[in-house]
């Protein structure tokens, strides 16, 4: 039980372009999903938390204007890179929880971004 | 504010030797506390979780850690490592927010395990 399923799991795209990965739960109502960015042998970095039929809480130093998340429904969360550059390409992982305090996150394999 | 610490950045360990990873958090209150394991190029995987009740918490694969409040930490454990364990080993602290639990990692262990 407890899977999230993130889509695609490679993308390459032209700068400029903007870019939208998926993350579902599959067999539980994720009542809040989380967004995180993993650079190259680093820890991940929370970029924001989104509870379902809310706008998300972007953390500190994240551009909401250019990572936008939409949780319209208890089992999907997206994030859409606006206009990526170079800079943006790094691996993106999704996570969801059902929300209760005591609940594991449970994460999908993550999207690797490239950015030419 | 909540951190974690993982002093070992890499270990190394012979197949069929036991291993222990350390973790140390800092929080304000009871922690919830969980290791995960990556796989290059993967998400991660839910080891192990302790939110309260007994101080040893056994998980998947073989896997146990123990809470020690009094020393701040939440080592995780395996008596005798296979070859397929080898990956990356995050502890992470976590605490309810206004949205579920928001989890601080810590910067990761990499595991070489030595056929």
């Amino acid at each position: 039980g407890a899977v999230v399923s993130q889509h695609p799991s490679w993308v390459i795209c032209k700068s400029g372009t903007s870019v939208k990965i998926e993350c579902r739960s599959l067999d539980f109502q994720a009542t809040t999903m989380f967004w995180y960015r993993q650079f190259p042998k680093q820890s991940l970095m929370l970029m924001a938390t989104s509870n379902e039929g809310s706008k998300a809480t972007y953390e500190q130093g994240v551009e909401k204007d250019k990572f936008l998340i939409n949780h319209a429904s208890l089992t999907l969360s997206t994030l859409t890179v606006t206009s990526a550059h170079p800079e943006d390409s790094s691996f993106y992982i999704c996570s969801a929880s059902s929300g209760l305090g005591n609940q594991p996150q449970h994460f999908g394999d993550g999207t690797r971004l490239s950015i030419l | 504010a909540q951190s974690v610490t993982q002093p070992d950045i890499h270990i190394t360990v012979s197949e069929g030797a036991s291993l222990e990873l350390r973790c140390n958090y800092s929080y304000g209150a009871t922690p919830y506390l969980f290791w995960y394991v990556q796989s290059p190029g993967q998400g991660l995987q839910l080891l192990l979780k302790y939110f309260s009740g007994d101080t040893l918490v056994q998980g998947i694969k073989g896997f146990e850690a123990e809470f020690k409040r009094s020393q701040s930490s939440f080592n995780l454990r395996k008596p005798s490592v296979h070859w397929s364990d080898a990956a990356e080993y995050f502890c992470a602290v976590g605490g309810v927010t206004g949205g579920g639990n928001k989890l601080t990692f810590g910067t990761g262990t990499q595991l070489k395990v030595e056929l």
